[in-house]
């Protein structure tokens, strides 16, 4: 099955620590996204990479790193810089990043701080 | 600049009566419009997408959008609703910068309840 994953389901932080979640997708596609998504918000672009060994700043990028060393794998990690990082975050892919293009997205992990 | 505008942020229909939700978009440029779907906990689910093409967009499980430039409204709609339609619906413009980068903007989401 084709498909993207993202582990785990629910991640807890503690002050001062960075996490990592991870996505993974099988689809081949070139371009992948991350989003976060907090009540009555919709969802904000935290980054977005088109091709692997690149990646660009999305509307909230503070407090987040990405890499994209293979193309099938797009980790964030939720840095402790990043002051209020309860939210559910999801990532997604499309085969080419472009603006007709359809993002598929992840089956999300909550992020929460103890 | 691009934005998208759910008009209601909570939406409650009876099982087997029409659901409409509303959406008006801005866009410099001749927009993609998506509606996305989302179940509690869950992903988002492409529910159908306008590009350029037939203004009437068919999408799955019965849902169906029109696209209308004069009005700048996407609107989402469905004959008869039934009670696993309900979840939240996001009304999404793709930006276009006349190059190719496909950067979403998602409105803030509709959440449908479907009563029995």
């Amino acid at each position: 099955d084709g498909g993207i994953t993202q582990s785990p389901k629910y991640l807890f932080r503690k002050e001062g620590q960075n996490v990592t979640l991870s996505c993974e997708q099988n689809l081949n596609h070139d371009a992948m996204y991350w989003y976060r998504q907090d009540p009555g918000q919709g969802l904000r672009l935290i980054y977005y990479s088109q091709i692997v060994n690149d990646f660009q700043k999305g509307d909230i990028a503070e407090g987040y790193s990405v890499s994209r060393e293979k193309k099938e794998s797009f980790p964030l990690t939720v840095t402790s810089a990043q002051k209020n990082p309860t939210a559910f975050y999801l990532c997604a892919s499309s085969y080419s990043g472009g603006f007709q293009e359809t993002q598929y997205f992840g089956p999300g992990t909550r992020l929460l701080v103890l | 600049a691009q934005s998208v505008t759910q008009l209601d942020s909570h939406v409650s229909v009876s099982e087997g009566t029409p659901v409409l939700l509303r959406c008006n978009y801005s866009s410099s440029y001749s927009p993609s419009l998506f509606w996305y779907v989302q179940h509690p906990n869950k992903g988002l689910q492409l529910l159908l997408k306008y590009t350029s093409a037939a203004t009437l967009v068919k999408g799955i499980n019965g849902f169906e959008a029109e696209f209308k430039k004069s009005e700048t409204s996407f609107h989402l709609t469905k004959p008869s609703a039934h009670m696993s339609d309900a979840a939240e619906y996001f009304c999404v413009v793709s930006l276009h910068y006349g190059g190719s980068q496909g950067n979403l903007i998602f409105g803030k989401g509709t959440k449908l309840s479907v009563k029995p």
